[in-house]
């Protein structure tokens, strides 16, 4: 049964510090995806690949948010310096898009962030 | 643009009480696809149904069935004979394809929906 699988699943770090998340995505998949999930703003898309190459991060914060994907196995969402607003559960998720449209998103168990 | 209404933000239902959840969705796009996700206590997105914009024949799967009308731009959710265990929220998703490429996923807000024994 291939799943998304996250790291860590919780994480409390003080403000200022680095925060590193990770993401496997299923097998064969061609798109990697990471949302924030807030209760005041729901879910959010911040960026998205497809085979590798970042299509779009305008929902990311580009002073203190990155993400990449070193390989096809990997994909990480890095904050430096965090914050607490950043507080959140973060989720990955992949999908396969084929020529003739967009797939099924399957999601990770999520990260859950708290920045002091 | 995209947008995903989910007008109802919570629902309470009696066990065995039949329960339709409502998504409106606007695009511009005539080629675009439409979700339905479970989010239990847990925390975990489960996916529920994918439909494309071409095809608006209902589906029903088990206790659950779907209702996509292009004529209204919805895509309702119905579970029949609610159980506790469907306590959760669900959101409602629309895709599309986006200019840089590939395609760009919003989700509603969600509707919670509490089923009480």
């Amino acid at each position: 049964d291939a799943r998304v699988t996250q790291t860590p699943r919780h994480k409390v770090t003080e403000m200022g510090q680095e925060v590193t998340m990770r993401c496997q995505p299923i097998l064969g998949h061609n798109t990697v995806f990471w949302y924030r999930q807030t209760m005041m703003q729901g879910l959010e898309l911040l960026a998205y690949f497809r085979n590798r190459a970042p299509l779009d991060d305008s929902g990311m914060p580009k002073d203190r948010f990155s993400a990449e994907m070193p390989d096809a196995t990997l994909a990480t969402l890095k904050i430096q310096p965090s914050e607490p607003r950043d507080s959140a559960v973060y989720f990955c998720a992949s999908g396969l898009v084929l020529p003739q449209g967009s797939d099924t998103q399957y999601f990770g168990p999520g990260t859950r962030l708290t920045v002091l | 643009a995209q947008k995903v209404t989910q007008a109802q933000t919570e629902i309470s239902v009696v066990e065995k009480e039949d329960v339709t959840l409502d998504c409106v969705y606007e695009t511009r796009d005539t080629t675009y696809y439409l979700f339905w996700y479970k989010q239990p206590p847990s925390g975990e997105l489960v996916f529920l149904i994918r439909r494309n914009s071409f095809d608006e024949q209902n589906e029903i799967s088990g206790r659950y069935s779907w209702n996509f009308q292009k004529s209204t731009s919805s895509f309702n959710f119905t579970i029949t004979a609610s159980q506790v265990v469907d306590s959760a929220v669900y959101f409602c998703a629309l895709s599309e394809a986006a200019n840089t490429g590939g395609f760009k996923t919003i989700f509603g807000a969600g509707t919670r929906l509490f089923v009480k024994a």
